[in-house]
């Protein structure tokens, strides 16, 4: 199992553009979630999915999409990048249908918006 | 509202030491999750362990253990006769979300890390 993947690892947006980062398990979890991680913090939940055409808001959503048309994708927009989405999201995927319980993390996409 | 603090940000030990990484929590709710997840240098996150508010059983993998006591809401994580290896980013989060149905969002909170060196 390659469990999650992400793509790209890096990428450098100018303010205004919008881009997709892409997240894929496949492990058959039925939750996936995206988290950014900033420096100094935690991580923060942005959005999360609990199966196939349902998404619902975590903490942080402003200015992120997600769609979920597959079990193994979860693949977050970027609308309008700011320089305040400067961070490194992570994807996760869980074994539960809550965010109670273990959540396994691609490695990350760094992005810088300039 | 929910809050974790992790005091210690930075430690720096001695390879075969043991240590102690310790956090702290805050939650109104009597049903809670607590997690440590591992963050090493080349920056994936791994999970380590789950435990809930009702099971303050201790538990010990390997040369890890964690004590949690509500009583003083901490979850601590030891780690014993440290390596080079285990040199990384801990973190400890809470989850006090609902059940499906009762409505809530999902909130995972994580403390702000400790940064665990382990020096040969």
């Amino acid at each position: 199992n390659a469990g999650v993947t992400q793509t790209p690892k890096f990428q450098v947006l100018k303010t205004g553009q919008s881009m997709t980062l892409q997240c894929a398990q496949d492990m058959n979890h039925e939750y996936m979630s995206w988290y950014r991680q900033d420096p100094g913090m935690g991580l923060r939940l942005i959005h999360y999915s609990v199966g196939a055409g349902i998404t619902d808001q975590g903490e942080v959503p402003n200015g992120y999409n997600v769609s979920r048309s597959t079990t193994e994708d979860f693949p977050l927009r970027l609308l309008s990048a700011a320089p305040s989405q400067t961070s490194v999201y992570f994807c996760a995927s869980s074994p539960g249908l809550r965010v109670t319980y273990e959540q396994y993390f691609g490695p990350g996409t760094r992005l810088t918006v300039t | 509202a929910q809050k974790v603090t992790q005091a210690q940000t930075e430690i720096s030990v001695v390879e075969k030491e043991d240590v102690t990484l310790d956090c702290v929590y805050e939650t109104r709710d009597t049903t809670y999750y607590l997690f440590w997840y591992k963050q090493p240098p080349s920056g994936e996150l791994v999970f380590l362990i789950r435990r809930n508010s009702f099971d303050e059983q201790n538990e010990i993998s390997g040369r890890y253990s964690w004590n949690f006591q509500k009583s003083t809401s901490s979850f601590n994580f030891t780690i014993t006769a440290s390596q080079v290896v285990d040199s990384a980013v801990y973190f400890c989060a809470l989850s006090d979300s609902p059940w499906a149905g009762q409505g809530g969002s999902e909130k995972l909170v994580f403390g702000k890390g400790t940064k665990l060196t382990v020096n040969p």
